[in-house]
């Protein structure tokens, strides 16, 4: 059974760094392309970040520069750092897997519960 | 970027009547690049539909979608309980990916 499990979310002051991590179970990360959304209160969702099974990354324009996407294959776990957070950051973030490898196949099947992350001071 | 613009922004409906949720797309979009998803309340989303048409593993077939170009569908045939939740469309063909602002589905 293909489970995401996110973590490290929290209360973190503007100017700060975070890093969330997302356990996978049932399939191996590094053979998949994954992406990070996010979603401010209230609101809808926003792609943040992908990365391919060749490791990849793609950025939102509003987290280039900032965040950066990654991958530990002895884990098997999908990473995101962030640097430099700023109030609109806040939201819960959501791992989630990609269908597949290929162009088509690159929708979400699969997504964590998601974590919060809160930049204030 | 491609913005989608999902219609309409809240539907009332009530249970075991036909819901029909639009996407418009800034953009011609390729169907196979098409997808819904729902979510309820604190949960994640979950994927309905992908390709414009064809149902995710375990959706039931009251769900279905359609369109091509710039105009997508999503239509719930009869709506059960479970269904009221906020759905959205997303584009995953041209980077930046986008999704749709959502469609609030709640009881009348």
């Amino acid at each position: 059974e293909v489970q995401l499990v996110e973590s490290g979310g929290g209360l973190i002051q503007p100017g700060g760094s975070l890093t969330l991590s997302c356990a996978a179970s049932g399939f191996t990360v590094s053979s998949n392309y994954m992406t990070w959304v996010r979603q401010a209160p209230g609101r809808g969702l926003e792609w943040v970040s992908i990365i391919s099974s060749g490791g990849g990354t793609y950025y939102a324009d509003s987290v280039k520069g900032r965040f950066t996407i990654s991958s530990d294959n002895s884990k098997n776990t999908l990473n995101l750092q962030m640097n430099n957070l700023r109030a609109e950051d806040t939201a819960v973030y959501f791992c989630a897997r990609n269908g597949g490898n290929s162009r088509v196949e690159r929708y979400l099947d699969y997504w964590g519960q998601g974590t919060l992350v809160t930049v204030s001071s | 970027e491609i913005v989608l613009t999902q219609s309409p922004g809240t539907l009332s409906l009530s249970p075991g009547e036909r819901a029909t949720l639009s996407c418009r797309a800034s953009q011609s979009v390729s169907s196979s690049y098409l997808v819904w998803y729902q979510q309820k309340p604190g949960q994640a989303p979950r994927l309905l539909i992908y390709g414009a048409s064809s149902r995710a593993t375990g959706i039931p077939d009251r769900f279905s979608g359609s369109g091509s170009g710039t105009d997508f569908t999503l239509t719930i045939s009869r709506l059960e309980p479970e269904d009221f939740a906020v759905y959205y469309c997303q584009q995953h063909g041209i980077s930046p990916w986008t999704f749709g602002q959502g469609t609030k589905v709640e009881i009348k």
